[in-house]
């Protein structure tokens, strides 16, 4: 069953923890993206990888890491420096070429901060 | 920057009758345009994409969506609507992010209720 997983689906986190959000491929597509959902303001970018071992800042990348050792996985960790880390956060993967370009998601993992 | 803009929060809409929601664009060159919808909880799926070519795009469950480049928008529609198509919709466009890579670009989305 090929597809994007993540996991945990809901994570509870204290304030002052860094936790780690997975992302699991097995589409084999080279490009991975990390977004952050909050209401009413649709995705924003957290971070994306085109290739193994590189990765580029998004929009708000700003309290969050990420690492792309392996073409299937790409973790986000959240620190403790994201001020306001509760929201629901899609992993996303995509194949750039052949006319394709649209995106397919994982089902999410939300993020509760206590 | 591309972007794209949803102008309705909330679309209520009776079953059985005919459905639109509304994305307008905002780019520069040709538009890669994109309508994904998400049930609650649950990861975003793709519904249909305008690449170039026919200006009416059909996609998954019934869906289909009218490009109008002078107006320049991306409006989804279908015929006739499901309680089961209540859902968030969201427009997306792609947007280059240099040396040949992209990454698309999100409306705020628009929640659709559809009334039994």
């Amino acid at each position: 069953d090929g597809g994007i997983t993540q996991s945990p689906k809901y994570l509870f986190r204290k304030e002052g923890q860094n936790v780690t959000l997975s992302c699991e491929q097995n589409l084999n597509h080279d490009a991975m993206y990390w977004y952050r959902q909050d209401p009413g303001q649709g995705l924003r970018l957290i971070y994306y990888s085109q290739i193994v071992n590189d990765f580029q800042k998004g929009d708000i990348a700003e309290g969050y890491s990420v690492s792309r050792e392996k073409k299937e996985s790409f973790p986000l960790t959240v620190t403790s420096a994201q001020k306001n880390p509760t929201a629901f956060y899609l992993c996303a993967s995509s194949i750039q070429e052949f006319g394709v370009y649209e995106q397919f998601f994982g089902p999410g993992t939300r993020l509760t901060v206590l | 920057a591309q972007s794209v803009a949803q102008p309705e929060d909330q679309v209520n809409v009776a079953e059985g009758n005919p459905l639109t929601v509304k994305c307008t664009y905002s780019v520069s060159g040709n538009p890669y345009l994109f309508w994904y919808v998400q049930y609650p909880n649950r990861g975003l799926q793709f519904l249909l994409k305008y690449i170039t070519g026919d200006n009416l795009v059909k996609g998954s469950y019934g869906f289909e969506a009218e490009f109008n480049k002078s107006q320049t928008s991306f409006h989804l529609k279908k015929p006739s609507a499901l309680v089961s198509d209540s859902a968030l919709y969201f427009c997306a466009v792609r947007e280059p992010t240099g040396a040949g890579s992209y990454q698309l670009t999100f409306g705020k989305g628009t929640k659709l209720s559809v009334i039994p």
